[in-house]
């Protein structure tokens, strides 16, 4: 059965830390990988990675993909109280027709 | 473009009672997806579709049914309500093509409590 484990579940820390978030997974036919920041309502997209572009940054977000470790790292540097949410990593599948398969998501709060 | 939209934002369900989660997109994408978010959880895929007339079950289809018979149309019913269905409901769309691939549009979601 393909899965997608995040840890940690949940995360405190304060202004100005550094925070790493992981992603592993067990997919067949693995496409690509996706984190979503997911604030009050719908989550919003961050990242793609692939086999094709493993490292993505933006800002003081990073994400590296390990193929090899069937895992990925979100980095965030200098949090602000802004990125507390629900971070989320899916995994996008070529079994039959294309589907993702969600984690179950990483609770960061951020406290001033 | 309004995007993707959900209606009802929220709804009360009595156990065995049955009812339609509509969403539609502007945005003339094939592909649709239907998700349900239970408290502190990440999304369960319910149904997806990859263009008009064409659905598939996801991981968790038991208890739902969908159609597809347009491209902006992708209703999720709910027969038979059980407390087990009490969630959040998302619907997300995304165009074709491999650089649109993490790009899902979702909607604003649809909070249902089943009691």
């Amino acid at each position: 059965e393909d899965k997608v484990v995040q840890s940690p579940l949940s995360l405190v820390v304060h202004e100005g830390d550094t925070v790493t978030l992981n992603c592993s997974y067990e997919v067949t036919n693995f496409r690509s990988l996706l984190w979503y920041k997911q604030e009050k309502k719908a989550p919003t997209f961050l990242f793609m990675l692939t086999s094709s572009g493993i490292e993505k940054k933006s800002g003081r977000l990073s994400s590296i993909l390990d193929k090899k470790e069937l895992s990925s790292i979100l980095n965030i540097t200098a949090t602000q109280t802004g990125d507390s949410a629900i971070y989320l990593c899916a995994v996008l599948s070529t079994s039959g027709t294309y589907k993702y398969i969600f984690g179950t998501g990483t609770r960061l709060k951020v406290l001033a | 473009n309004a995007g993707v939209t959900q209606t009802p934002k929220f709804r009360i369900l009595k156990i065995g009672q049955s009812m339609t989660l509509q969403c539609t997109q502007d945005m003339n994408h094939n592909y649709m997806y239907w998700y349900r978010q239970d408290p502190g959880m990440g999304l369960k895929l319910i149904y997806y579709s990859v263009g008009a007339g064409i659905t598939d079950k996801g991981e968790v289809p038991n208890g739902y049914n969908v159609s597809r018979s347009t491209t902006e149309d992708f209703p999720l019913r709910l027969e038979l309500a059980a407390p087990s269905q009490t969630s959040v409901y998302f619907c997300a769309s995304r165009p074709t093509g491999l650089p649109h691939e993490g790009t899902q549009y979702f909607g604003p979601g649809t909070r249902l409590l089943v009691l």
